[in-house]
């Protein structure tokens, strides 16, 4: 069974530049959720994919956004980089909506 | 919202039974509690996770009082291997909701 891969691993960006992340959920899991970790911090939940659709946002701007695919893999995509967008940025999966979460080993994101 | 509390800090000896609360108002009232392990580098890792009363695994028990305001993670008899960060998860309002982690320090 193949766990919850992320890609790239590691990021440099510059301000104002766009970015894609990429999360390949764990098979038979058709829920993702991506969350962003400063350092020293919990993580914060940016929003949750269910079969395609959002399924619950927290407090992020627009500019960030996502997708789900038909095979549940997802990308979480931010437009016009801030330095504050520097992070951990961490994906996880679950069979169904709030169960048992499975997450991915994380996109270090540095913008400078 | 909801907003969590953990404690932020805390140290333990091998062999201890450790402790540690988180404290969550305005939780969702039909969505789990879990609770979460993370090392250094690396993505968090599912503990155990609970509704209400009490449940135990094979690593934790999880005390949850019935007003559900908040929750006790239980690790008996930690080793030096259990240092890490523990995070509390809630739901609210469709959102999940990460404390902001107890640092474990568990020392010979």
């Amino acid at each position: 069974e193949t766990g919850v891969t992320q890609s790239p691993t590691h990021l440099i960006k510059t301000r104002g530049q766009q970015v894609t992340l990429r999360c390949s959920s764990q098979s038979g899991h058709n829920t993702v959720s991506w969350y962003q970790q400063a350092l020293g911090q919990g993580p914060q939940f940016i929003f949750q994919y269910y079969r395609e659709e959002e399924n619950g946002r927290g407090n992020f701007p627009p500019r960030f956004s996502g997708l789900q695919f038909p095979n549940y893999s997802s990308e979480l995509n931010v437009n016009a980089l801030e330095l504050d967008d520097s992070a951990l940025y961490l994906c996880a999966s679950s069979p169904k909506g709030y169960n048992e979460q499975f997450f991915g080993p994380g996109t270090r994101l540095t913008v400078l | 919202l909801a907003k969590t509390t953990q404690p932020i800090s805390m140290d333990s000896y091998e062999g201890q039974e450790v402790n540690i609360t988180c404290s969550h108002n305005n939780i969702a009232t039909n969505d789990y509690i879990t609770w979460y392990q993370q090392f250094p580098s690396q993505g968090p890792r599912f503990i155990i996770q609970g509704y209400k009363t009490k449940v135990t695994n094979e690593v934790a028990s999880l005390f949850i009082p019935a007003d559900r305001k908040s929750s006790t993670l239980s690790l008996p008899r930690v080793s030096l291997s259990d240092t890490a960060v523990y995070y509390c998860l809630v739901v609210q309002g469709g959102k999940l909701i990460f404390g902001q982690g107890t640092e474990l320090s568990v020392k010979p």
